[in-house]
């Protein structure tokens, strides 16, 4: 498969437990994106890397939520002591274009904070 | 920072008609909007997009018109069918600042038999 993988695709988590997300982007991607989308919503901006550099984070993004980029090839998204309105579907894309073109997204992990 | 705004946020047309789905955006310097459907469960799909220098651009059914004036991009979907059900997004960026895509929130379409 040579598209976005995201892991896992579900996630249930008690209210202040931490969890962590991947995405693999396509190998011969150097952007990666993450976003946030909730019921009815569009996919909210969260942060963008370049290769192993981010580059820009959301002011969305809490200091609760850290993402990674080593090596410049997978992504982690770190969520610490979760609260319920964190969960949403969190996708992933990348592309190897600059300015949002070619944007190939992952299925997303859906995370449910009880 | 861009600001994408989209209307209506429900449509139901019916078999065979038309759809139209609007979008503004706020950053004049915005030069890519592309457009995504997503079905219910699944990721959100690339079915068109324009650049800045174009007015209009058309595959098969569906075509989007841009007015860099007004700020004002457009989905049109004609003879639709049920397979166009599905949650359509408007979305903005500047390729020149090499700038991530901000969307709208969106338009759920219900092709109606």
């Amino acid at each position: 498969d040579t598209g976005v993988s995201q892991d896992p695709r579900h996630k249930i988590t008690k209210r202040g437990q931490n969890v962590t997300f991947r995405c693999d982007p396509i190998s011969e991607h150097n952007r990666l994106y993450w976003y946030r989308q909730t019921l009815g919503q569009g996919p909210e901006f969260l942060t963008y890397f370049q290769n192993e550099a981010q580059l820009e984070k959301s002011r969305l993004l809490s200091d609760r939520f850290s993402a990674e980029r080593p090596k410049g090839s997978f992504s982690t998204l770190e969520i610490q002591r979760t609260e319920q309105g964190d969960s949403a579907m969190y996708l992933c894309a990348s592309s190897s274009s600059p300015g949002g073109y070619g944007y190939t997204f992952g299925s997303g992990t859906r995370l449910t904070v009880v | 920072g861009e600001n994408v705004e989209q209307h209506p946020s429900t449509l139901s047309v019916q078999e065979g008609d038309s759809a139209v789905i609007k979008c503004t955006y706020s950053d004049s310097a915005s030069n890519y909007f592309p457009w995504y459907k997503q079905e219910l469960g699944k990721r959100p799909q690339l079915i068109i997009d324009i650049r800045s220098n174009v007015g209009e651009k058309k595959d098969q059914r569906i075509a989007v018109t841009l007015n860099k004036t007004a700020k004002h991009f457009s989905l049109h979907i004609t003879e639709t069918q049920p397979e166009d059900s599905a949650v359509y997004f408007c979305a903005a960026s500047n390729a020149n600042r090499d700038d991530k895509i901000i969307f709208g929130k969106g338009t759920r379409l219900h092709i109606l038999p």
